[in-house]
Parts: C-alpha cells; structure tokens; sequence
C-alpha cells in the first residue's frame, strides 16, 4: 500500500450541491496532486499543492478548487456540481525535493452527481 | 493532437505469449516517463519507470526514444495476473515533479 488515503471512499451528490473530499498523504511527502478519472479514460490533472499553495492547474474551471494543510494533508472542493463531474477522484501524494516525479496514488473517491 | 497517445486496444493475449504496448508524447520538453497499471476500479500504481537506455524489470521491459517521442512497454510470458489497464504516463514539468499526464490506458486480458 502507498500510505495515501482518501475520504469518503463513495459519494452521491445531486447538480448543484457542492462536496469536500479529503486525502491524507504519504508520511514524508510534502506535495499533493488531484487528478479526476472519468469512465474509461485515464486521470486528467486538476491541481497540484506545494507548502500549502497551488501549484500547477489543469483544464479545469475555477469551481474546482482546493487547499493543503500544514501537515501536507489536502482537500478538494467543488462547487455547483454537474453531472460530468461524476467520476473516480484520486489524490496523489509525492515529495518535491525528489526529481524523478514519481506519485503515489490513494484508493480514491468515486463520486456520482445525479 | 493528445499529448499521450497510446495503443487503443483492448487486448487478448493467450497465457505465456509476449506482449507490447506502444505510446507517443507530444512535449519534447517532457522528463520523466512512468507505466503504471490500473486493476478494475482501483488505484493506479506504479509499474515501472522509463529510462532512455532502456530498462528491464523481471518479464518486462520498458524503451524510450526521446527523438521519436515514443515509448513501449514489452511483457514477456503473460501471466493472468497481468490483466489490467496499461496507462504510459508522462511528467511534463520543467523540474520533474509536477503534473502527470496520463494516456487513456490499453486494457490487457489474458486468457488461460
């Protein structure tokens, strides 16, 4: 196991209500990713949190939004939910001062807005 | 163009028979290169990393070229257990530790 854990493991939503999912990353690593996994596609990048700041976006509107911790732990927010935000959410964890940009991944939130 | 293209697949692979995945990047700047697996409705883990000189870890074995921005993934004497989601994944930071940019992964099955 990575030690990277993410809650709540399910969730359903209905459009427009808004959800925080949370990600507890590996012990000694001081970056964390998000990346969105829709049905059937590989994860796209949402962003990347370093010493507690955004660090790095993907194609994805400012309703996505998130924060890090000073203990490294992060969240995800998303506000007015759509019907194509159901998806896997998965945290990635890594440390910064390492440049082989390898991540470890949580188990991930699957999340379904009906 | 996709900055991660791979193979569309699915594909399925007798047991013990040899397999290749073939995948393109579109950033020349791009660092760092990764396999990973996905199993059905997990996580994805890490597989292997991709070195320019090539590397090899058990059955399987991992090429970069850099000029053709092509990478592969060669699995020797499948196993079911190798059935999964094949992703080639590219770090496309300056540093090397920012985003990952993921292909949309070639399924694998491997039949007995």
């Amino acid at each position: 196991e990575t030690g990277v854990t993410q809650s709540p493991t399910h969730l359903i939503k209905t459009r427009g209500q808004q959800v925080t999912l949370r990600c507890s990353s590996q012990s000694g690593h001081n970056t964390v990713s998000w990346y969105q996994q829709a049905l059937g596609q590989g994860p796209q990048f949402i962003f990347q949190y370093y010493r507690e700041e955004e660090n790095g976006r993907g194609n994805f509107p400012p309703r996505f939004s998130g924060l890090q911790f000073p203990n490294y732990s992060s969240e995800l927010n998303v506000n007015a939910l759509e019907l194509d935000d159901s998806a896997l959410y998965l945290c990635a964890s890594s440390l910064w001062d390492r440049d082989t940009g390898e991540q470890f991944f949580g188990p991930g939130t699957r999340l379904t807005v009906l | 163009r996709k900055e991660v293209e791979q193979d569309p697949g699915p594909f399925n692979v007798p047991e013990g028979a040899t397999v290749a995945f073939n995948c393109t990047y579109s950033n020349s700047a791009s660092q760092s290169f990764f396999w990973y697996r996905q199993d059905c409705r997990k996580e994805p883990k890490l597989l292997m990393s991709v070195y320019s000189s090539g590397n090899e870890d058990g059955r399987f074995t991992a090429q970069l070229n850099r000029a053709s921005q092509y990478i592969s993934l060669l699995i020797r004497d499948s196993k079911l257990s190798d059935s999964a989601t094949y992703l080639c994944v590219v770090n496309g930071g300056n540093f090397g530790n920012e985003k990952l940019t993921f292909g949309t992964g070639t399924r694998l099955t491997i039949i007995p």
